[in-house]
């Protein structure tokens, strides 16, 4: 069956250190990968896309890794900060239609 | 703010009511997104209009009636809604054409069933 995994429900990482998140995918074939922001009582807010024949992308403190072989994106935030708290949704497109299809997220408190 | 606008932002209806959902864009956007998502979960697609048709219904329940009046305006019709239905309404847009773009949410509409 097809399945989006993000590693874990809920993480808390110090002030200042690295965050990292993970997506695990299975029985899809996207042709990129997008990463979102959802702060309580708010839609999602687009932050980075990544396409199948890259490996990395950057934009400031957020990195994103793609392996389409281990199926697997990683989400890095760097010198992470309270204000960074969110839940984090990694979605896949297929690129057939105009679907995207969302993970469960992950919770992430940055703790002061 | 986001460039989505949704109203309203609270909706309190009982089951026998009927209501609408609005959702506006002027970025120009052909594509446009009705999700609706419960507490902690993802968002779960609904319906999907591409150059105002609708082009996916994930079997959504047909006391929900969505509406496309022109390329900016989507609407969600409400109609003897149950108490399992209240949950956070999301529109989105996305520019289209090649599926590399991102979606952009609105700030959804909180509906609570009675």
């Amino acid at each position: 069956s097809q399945k989006i995994e993000q590693n874990s429900e809920a993480l808390n990482i110090q002030e200042g250190k690295t965050a990292t998140l993970t997506c695990n995918y299975t029985n899809y074939s996207p042709a990129y990968l997008q990463w979102y922001r959802q702060d309580p009582g708010r839609g999602p807010v687009f932050l980075l896309l990544i396409r199948e024949n890259e490996k990395e992308k950057r934009k400031e403190r957020l990195k994103v890794t793609f392996d389409t072989t281990l199926k697997q994106s990683l989400f890095h935030i760097t010198a992470s900060q309270p204000a960074d708290s969110a839940t984090y949704l990694c979605a896949l497109d297929m690129r057939r239609d105009d679907k995207i299809i969302f993970g469960k997220g992950t919770r992430l408190h940055i703790l002061p | 703010d986001t460039e989505v606008t949704q109203t309203p932002k609270h909706l309190v209806m009982g089951m026998t009511n009927k209501k609408s959902l609005k959702c506006e864009q002027h970025m120009g956007h052909r594509a446009m997104y009705w999700y609706k998502q419960k507490a902690k979960k993802p968002p779960e697609l609904m319906f999907v209009y591409s150059y105002e048709k609708l082009s996916i219904n994930e079997s959504v329940p047909s006391r929900f009636s969505p509406e496309c009046p022109n390329s900016s305006l989507l609407n969600l019709h409400l109609h003897a809604l149950q108490p399992e239905d209240s949950a956070l309404y999301l529109c989105a847009s996305r520019e289209g054409g090649n599926s590399n773009q991102p979606q952009h949410f609105g700030d959804g509409t909180r509906l609570s069933i009675l």
